[in-house]
Parts: structure tokens; C-alpha cells; sequence
């Protein structure tokens, strides 16, 4: 079974300091890690994915994520915060193996507030 | 290329009334996913598709809820005797032929309101 823990609900940040959002895993297979946005009555936008290549992946919009298997752990960050930034983010793990190889699970989410 | 496509965008009803949901997934996607998104919460899956076949309905919370996907593309999700719980957000997400990793491509929802 797979499970994804977002450890803070909300983060603020100043325009222009780094952002990190924290995100804990667990999962019986090698999981595939996901960060999704999702603005304001919009659907979900694909951050970035890590699919056991490279540790470290970039994304778009200047927002990478390592994978830290010994920490279980695969934490967004940023150098820079920007107005735009402020939106709701959920990491969500995805387990290959077994029958419930295509069911993704979503943490619940944190809310980024961006402050001028 | 089009994205994901859900229609209606918004939908009110009354207590007890059916409602149909629609979606279009990426022209070419194998794999089509719903999901109920309760304010404030994270999306949760309800059922999952690789083109007609219905492989998990684990997530449909009641047999008041039933989906469907006939010709392997539009998929629809029917509410029956809704109910105040059933308002919600309701995703739909598509993926292309199983590969390992791939991400799921989603269409931005049909908000549901239940009266």
C-alpha cells in the first residue's frame, strides 16, 4: 500500500525568498512522485514527475524536487517565490506493481501564500 | 494539442435529482481516472478506465454512482438520488498507453452542487 503525508497545510513565504513544501511517502513498489498546482476552479497542472532516473528533477516554472529514498521523503522547492506562485500543491505517489498499478494517491494539499 | 475536457463546468441540482457527467479525455489515451475533490481536500479517486474496460470502481463511494467509458474515449459518471455529501469537484485525468511513470493530464472539473 501506498500513502503520501504533506507535513504543512499552509506555507507563506515573501515574493523573492526560497519555497519549500514538504512531502513523506510510503509505498510497497518503487513509487513514481508527482507535484501537481492547482490554481483557483482550475484542474490540476503536472509540476514535475520522478520515475527513479535522476533524484533530482526540474520542473517548470524554476521548481525542482529531490528524492531522498533514505528519508522517504521528496520535498518541493524553489529559489525564488513569485506572485504567481500562490496556489494550492499536492504531491501524489504512484506505485507500479501489483493490480493497483495505475492508482495514484494524493496527499491533501498545501496551500502557498505569497506576501509582497 | 486540446487537453482534458469536462462539461458541464458547473452543475446545481436538487436533492434526489440524477446528473450526468462528461468527459473528453486526450485524444488517444488508454488509461481515464475520476476523482471527487471535497473542498479544502485532496482529490480521491473513485474509478479507472484502460479504454472501455472498467478496471477499479474501488472508490465509488455508494452504488448511487456509476461510470462509464462504451467506446474506450468519452467517459461519463452518473450520479443517481444525489445527495448534500455528493457536492463536490469532480476530475477527470487521462494517460497515455501504460507506461511506467507516466503523469495523468487533467481536465479542470465539473463543480458539483447539491441543493
Amino acid at each position: 500500500a501506498q500513502s503520501v503525508t504533506q507535513l504543512d497545510s499552509h506555507v507563506s513565504v515573501s515574493e523573492g525568498t526560497p519555497v519549500l513544501l514538504r512531502c513523506n511517502y510510503s509505498s510497497s513498489y518503487s513509487p513514481s512522485l508527482f507535484w501537481y498546482v492547482q490554481h483557483p476552479n482550475k484542474g490540476l497542472q503536472l509540476l514535475l514527475k520522478y520515475t527513479s532516473a535522476a533524484t533530482l528533477v526540474k520542473g517548470i516554472n524554476g521548481f525542482e524536487a529531490e528524492f531522498k529514498k533514505s528519508e522517504t521523503s521528496f520535498h518541493l522547492t524553489k529559489p525564488s517565490a513569485h506572485m504567481s506562485d500562490a496556489a494550492e500543491y499536492f504531491c501524489v505517489v504512484s506505485a507500479f506493481g501489483g493490480n493497483r498499478d495505475d492508482k495514484i494517491i494524493f496527499g491533501k494539499g498545501t496551500r502557498l501564500h505569497i506576501l509582497p | 494539442g486540446a487537453g482534458v475536457s469536462q462539461s458541464p463546468r458547473y452543475k446545481v441540482a436538487k436533492r434526489g435529482q440524477d446528473v450526468a457527467l462528461r468527459c473528453d479525455p486526450i485524444s488517444g489515451h488508454v488509461s481515464l481516472f475520476w476523482y471527487q475533490q471535497a473542498l479544502g481536500q485532496g482529490p480521491e479517486f473513485l474509478t479507472y478506465f484502460q479504454n472501455e474496460a472498467q478496471l477499479d470502481k474501488s472508490g465509488l463511494p455508494s452504488d448511487r454512482f456509476f461510470a462509464e467509458r462504451p467506446e474506450g474515449s468519452v467517459s461519463t459518471l452518473k450520479i443517481q438520488r444525489t445527495q448534500q455529501e455528493d457536492s463536490a469537484v469532480y476530475l477527470c485525468a487521462s494517460s497515455s498507453p501504460r507506461e511506467w511513470g507516466q503523469p495523468q493530464h487533467f481536465g479542470d472539473g465539473t463543480r458539483l452542487s447539491i441543493l
